[in-house]
């Protein structure tokens, strides 16, 4: 079945450095989002990339969609302690609804 | 208010004895979905369904069930018969047509003592 895999599980950074997390699907996606989880809360959606190669941009957050559909990363320059939280993705295969996130990539910040 | 409401927030229950969580959502969407979170493993599907009267099993279906008589409502039951039902339970729903932005509620957290 599909899978998307996500790595580092954990990223302990530096306030002001910059860092990426991954994200790997085992079949080709339709499209992969992005959602930040706070600790205590619930996830929140970021973004949706549909496009081949497709790069958007908030702020300081730089999402990419692999070429081949299969991968995605999440840049973040100049962290903040307001970017603490767990960051996951989710994908979905080509007309199907079934939604399945990577494990997530928990993020704490060193001020 | 629209949004998506899950309740109780808090839940215990004694082992053996099945429990239904709440979803409801006012927000017209067709797609609905449950989610366990356990920490170290993201979050995992345990049903979804895209029209009302029709559901799919997700990756952790085994001991659970759910119903979807009504396109607000998607409870789900966790049954004596799953093994760990401790968890961080996530209902979200997902507007009609091509997928898109999934709106959480704010989880359930399900003890079994």
């Amino acid at each position: 079945g599909q899978q998307v895999m996500q790595i580092p599980q954990y990223q302990h950074v530096q306030e002001g450095e910059d860092f990426t997390t991954y994200c790997n699907s085992s079949t080709t996606l339709s499209n992969i989002q992005w959602y930040k989880q706070r600790p205590g809360g619930h996830p929140v959606f970021l973004i949706q990339l549909v496009k081949s190669g497709e790069v958007k941009k908030q702020k300081r957050l730089t999402f990419q969609f692999g070429e081949a559909k299969k991968n995605s990363s999440l840049h973040i320059t100049a962290t903040q302690t307001t970017d603490v939280g767990t960051y996951f993705c989710a994908g979905a295969r080509s007309n199907d609804y079934k939604l399945s996130f990577g494990a997530g990539t928990t993020v704490t910040v060193r001020a | 208010d629209g949004g998506i409401t899950q309740s109780p927030k808090y839940l215990f229950r004694k082992e053996g004895q099945n429990v239904t969580l709440s979803c409801e959502q006012n927000l017209n969407h067709d797609a609905m979905y449950w989610y366990r979170q356990d920490p170290g493993q993201g979050l995992r599907l345990i049903y979804y369904s895209q029209i009302v009267n029709d559901f799919q099993k997700g990756d952790i279906a085994e001991g659970y069930s759910v119903s979807r008589e009504k396109k607000e409502s998607f409870p789900l039951t966790v049954t004596s018969a799953q093994k760990n039902p401790t968890a961080f339970y996530l209902c979200a729903s997902i507007p009609t047509g091509a997928l898109s932005e999934a709106f959480f509620g704010q989880g359930t957290r399900l003890t079994v003592v």
